[in-house]
């Protein structure tokens, strides 16, 4: 069965360098999201992506956050220079929403981002 | 934007016991999946159910899309069950398809 993959499963950082975050989505979907989940709290909507073009993003999604879709298969988020406050899980997902029809988002297994 | 309210906030069950977690939204939704976040903090995707009922093994869920709320039955549950439940909405005449996730349940499973 397809699914979504992320690399790397746990990354720990300095306070100020820069992460790059790996999604591989499903093949054949079209939309791409990035999720973020704090310690404790609930999942985060981050932004959305789709036709290699951000489609939305959240007020976390400042300017220290980029994403994008360097080739065909592989969709990533970077952060420019990392904080405290951005140490958390953050979650690749992707769909298949074409036609008009809205379908299920399917998620990656997650990358633990800690910053020191 | 739309509000999701999950209850209860906690549950602790003996194994075999059955439950019903509950997800209340506040506007119209296009989508609505239920996850179940496991020790490793994986999010595995239990349902997708905008509407109508669907069954899986031992578990089974509920979208009543008009009176804005979803249940989740957990029977005859099992220590692997521990984890957090998630509920996701996507609204109605979003600008995207965006998951607005609510705050979950703590399910712990008593041997």
């Amino acid at each position: 069965e397809p699914e979504v993959t992320q690399t790397p499963s746990h990354q720990v950082t300095q306070m100020g360098q820069e992460v790059i975050l790996r999604c591989v989505p499903i093949s054949n979907h079209l939309y791409f999201y990035w999720y973020r989940q704090i310690l404790g709290q609930k999942v985060e909507f981050l932004v959305s992506f789709y036709n290699n073009e951000i489609s939305e993003k959240s007020e976390i999604f400042d300017d220290q956050f980029s994403v994008e879709r360097p080739d065909g298969s592989n969709f990533t988020l970077k952060i420019r220079s990392t904080k405290l406050e951005d140490s958390a899980m953050y979650f690749c997902a992707s769909s298949d929403t074409s036609g008009g029809v809205y379908n299920e988002q399917f998620f990656g297994p997650g990358t633990r981002l800690t910053v020191l | 934007g739309i509000q999701v309210e999950q209850s209860p906030p906690d549950l602790i069950l003996q194994e075999g016991a059955n439950s019903t977690l509950r997800c209340n939204f506040s506007d119209s939704v296009n989508n609505l999946q239920w996850f179940h976040q496991n020790p490793w903090g994986q999010l595995i995707n239990l349902f997708y159910i905008p509407s109508g009922t669907k069954q899986n093994g031992r578990l089974s869920a509920t979208t009543v899309a008009t009176e804005r709320y979803s249940l989740l039955y957990i029977s005859s549950s099992q220590t692997t069950d521990s984890g957090v439940y998630f509920c996701a909405v996507e609204n109605y005449g979003g600008a995207t398809n965006k998951l607005i996730f609510g705050t979950g349940t703590l399910l712990a499973v008593q041997p």
